[in-house]
């Protein structure tokens, strides 16, 4: 089976400061990763996705993640926050081969960045 | 934004009623999915489909059917509504699951509220 894991809940930062949003998985095999993000009352957005070659991806609106394979991780990172980052963000997993090819998410994880 | 269009937006019912959701699609994806959306849960899925006809059940799909007779329409029903139904139901639809491509991605509806009295 797999999981993801969103430690937690709501993480604050101060405008202009980076932020990090963590993500641990587990799967069978290789694992394709991705992360959306939700607005007040919208539905989630795509914000990027790691599915092979370079650890560190780039998505939309300046985020990037970073692939840690020994540690089962793939972090949600900025390098420096805006007030309208401010949202849900959801990390989701599946295996690369066998089994479901739909995403399982995690429970996600409030950002609130502080003017 | 995709073209997906969820009806109704919000919906007050009583215990024990059915219940339709519809999610409407103009972007010929193949692939359509109901999740729910709970504090603390997170998004689950529900059902989904993976063509006309085709469907298959999520992990929390108890007291839930669904149907598709069209590629544009994904239907929803709540035989029965019990209060532990209450939640946020969004309809996504994708149109690849092959990762390599850049189209592996969901694009989600605005979300149905449903509150169940």
């Amino acid at each position: 089976a797999q999981s993801v894991a969103q430690p937690e809940d709501q993480v604050n930062v101060a405008e202009g400061n980076p932020l990090t949003v963590k993500c641990t998985y587990s799967v069978s095999g290789n694992p394709y990763l991705f992360w959306y993000v939700q607005y007040p009352n919208r539905g989630l957005q795509f914000l990027l996705k790691y599915i092979t070659g370079d650890n560190l991806v780039k998505g939309s609106y300046g985020f990037e993640a970073e692939f840690n394979k020994s540690q089962t991780s793939f972090h949600l990172k900025k390098p420096s926050a805006l007030v309208s980052d401010s949202a849900l963000y959801f990390c989701a997993v599946r295996g690369a081969s066998g089994g479901s090819y739909i995403p399982t998410f995690g429970r996600g994880t409030s950002l609130i960045v502080h003017p | 934004d995709a073209g997906i269009t969820q009806s109704p937006r919000h919906k007050v019912t009583e215990t024990g009623t059915p219940v339709t959701l519809r999610c409407h699609q103009t972007e010929n994806h193949r692939y359509m999915y109901w999740y729910r959306q709970d504090p603390g849960h997170g998004l689950r899925l529900i059902h989904y489909s993976y063509g006309v006809k085709d469907t298959d059940k999520g992990e929390v799909s108890d007291g839930y059917s669904v149907s598709r007779s069209k590629t544009e329409d994904f239907l929803l029903t709540l035989e029965s509504a019990t209060s532990s139904q209450t939640s946020v139901y969004f309809c996504a639809i994708s149109e690849s699951t092959m990762a390599l491509t850049s189209n592996e991605k969901l694009f989600f509806g605005s979300g149905t509220q449903l509150s169940v009295l």
